[in-house]
């Protein structure tokens, strides 16, 4: 069974550009989460679908960033117009249902350099 | 304060050797405790949940102090491929949602 599936794997593009990521989780996952890793922290949520509900997009930065799951399987995380400090690993990830004590399946990352 | 705080390391261990990682997490009501590994230049992997009677897997050993608001991974006869960050993980309080630490980097030595 195929894994979580991001593209691209690396992005590099200069400030105040658009960019967009792409996210297939795992066939039957109901929860699809993006996350943030800066170099040498762990994950930061970014935002968790529910089906094509967002249902916790507090720590996304809504006047820049936006996201979509419209049938409620891949989705997609866009930046516009990103800064330097966007510069990161952006990593979607996918559970069954989503309750807390649940296994994440992570994707291999889109590795952004904002420049 | 930071809701989940671990030691970063570096640690550099010979291989056999018993090494252990703490976490501390600030939310009293959290419920759910893991470790994640994740490799250099990979994605995170759920490595072990930890339950509160605390629980081994193979040479792997996690526990969890609730009075204290901390769990731990004990890893025995460590290997050279057990190099990694590891990363501890809590939900935070009684919501959905996990908060991740910034990992512990290991490295075991020939």
């Amino acid at each position: 069974e195929a894994g979580v599936v991001q593209s691209p794997r690396y992005k590099i593009i200069e400030k105040k550009q658009p960019v967009a990521f792409w996210c297939n989780p795992i066939s039957g996952h109901n929860t699809l989460y993006w996350y943030r890793q800066n170099l040498g922290q762990g994950p930061e949520l970014l935002i968790r679908y529910e089906n094509e509900e967002a249902v916790d997009d507090s720590q996304l930065p809504k006047d820049r960033f936006s996201a979509e799951r419209l049938k409620g399987v891949d989705s997609t995380l866009k930046i516009q117009p990103a800064e330097l400090g966007d510069s990161a690993v952006y990593l979607c990830a996918s559970s069954l249902e989503g309750t807390s004590n649940e296994k994440l399946f992570f994707g291999s990352g889109t590795q952004l350099s904002v420049l | 304060r930071k809701e989940v705080e671990q030691d970063p390391g570096p640690f550099n261990v010979p291989e056999g050797a018993t090494v252990a990682f703490n976490c501390t997490y600030s939310n009293s009501a959290s419920q759910s405790f893991f470790w994640y590994r994740q490799d250099c230049r990979k994605e995170p992997k759920l490595l072990m949940s930890v339950y509160s009677s605390g629980n081994e897997d193979g040479r792997f050993t996690a526990q969890l102090n609730r009075a204290s608001q901390y769990i731990s991974l004990l890893i025995r006869d460590s290997k050279l491929s057990d190099s990694a960050t590891y990363l501890c993980v809590v939900n935070r309080g009684s919501a959905r949602q996990l908060t991740f630490g910034s990992g512990t980097q290991l490295t075991v030595l020939p």
